[in-house]
């Protein structure tokens, strides 16, 4: 079954180091989104794909960077992690049109 | 202003009664609605859409869509106590072309 997976599900660094958190989808989905959730704000969109070599802004996207090398993986850098990244954090992927999105299990970030 | 407003909640309604949720949306090119629906510590759902005025019905679910008020609402029928949950409430503007704009969410608790 096709599927989108993240990893690591929970992840403890420091202040100042470089993390990468991956995503991966079996959908063959072009569409493919970084998104963070936290209390009282709810779920923003931090970066976003449409295709390969394609990356886009979002909403918060300063300190995170994303690279579209294939149409499977989207995996998320955070330059050098601040307590304010601490954070829970969801990929997701969808189809050309108006479909709703498929989400991963989401990571847990905790920057120390 | 929000561009999706929704009560955070807690809705505390009894098992077996119609849970009502609601959401308020600023923007007029607003084309295609979503709700999904989160459990504690999980990834976002998808469990309706909706892109014409009036009433979809799914199961137990009912959706609402009044553009001209922009207003999109979420019925739950026969509450169970599986449906405690938080519900988004999200959209797509085509001219943003597949990318979800989340509401917080509200919170819902269905009781013995």
């Amino acid at each position: 079954d096709a599927e989108i997976t993240q990893s690591p599900r929970h992840k403890i660094t420091e202040t100042g180091r470089q993390v990468t958190l991956a995503c991966h989808q079996t959908w063959n989905h072009n569409n493919m989104f970084w998104y963070r959730q936290d209390l009282g704000h709810g779920l923003r969109l931090i970066h976003y794909s449409y295709g390969v070599q394609d990356t886009n802004k979002g909403e918060v996207s300063d300190g995170y960077s994303v690279s579209r090398s294939n149409t499977e993986d989207l995996p998320l850098t955070l330059e050098s992690a601040a307590s304010s990244q601490t954070s829970v954090y969801f990929c997701a992927s969808s189809s050309m049109g108006n479909y709703g999105y498929t989400f991963g299990s989401g990571t847990r970030l905790t920057v120390v | 202003q929000k561009e999706v407003e929704q009560n955070s909640g807690p809705l505390s309604v009894p098992e077996g009664a119609i849970a009502s949720l609601n959401c308020t949306y600023s923007d007029r090119g607003s084309q295609s609605f979503f709700w999904y629906r989160q459990y504690s510590g999980k990834s976002p759902e998808l469990i309706m859409f909706i892109y014409s005025n009036g009433d979809k019905e799914d199961g137990r679910f009912t959706a609402q869509l009044n553009k001209a008020s922009q207003y999109v609402s979420l019925l739950i029928r026969d509450s169970q106590p599986s449906d405690s949950a938080t519900y988004l409430c999200a959209f797509i503007n085509t001219g943003t072309a597949s990318k979800l704009t989340f509401g917080t969410g509200t919170r819902l608790q269905v009781t013995l």
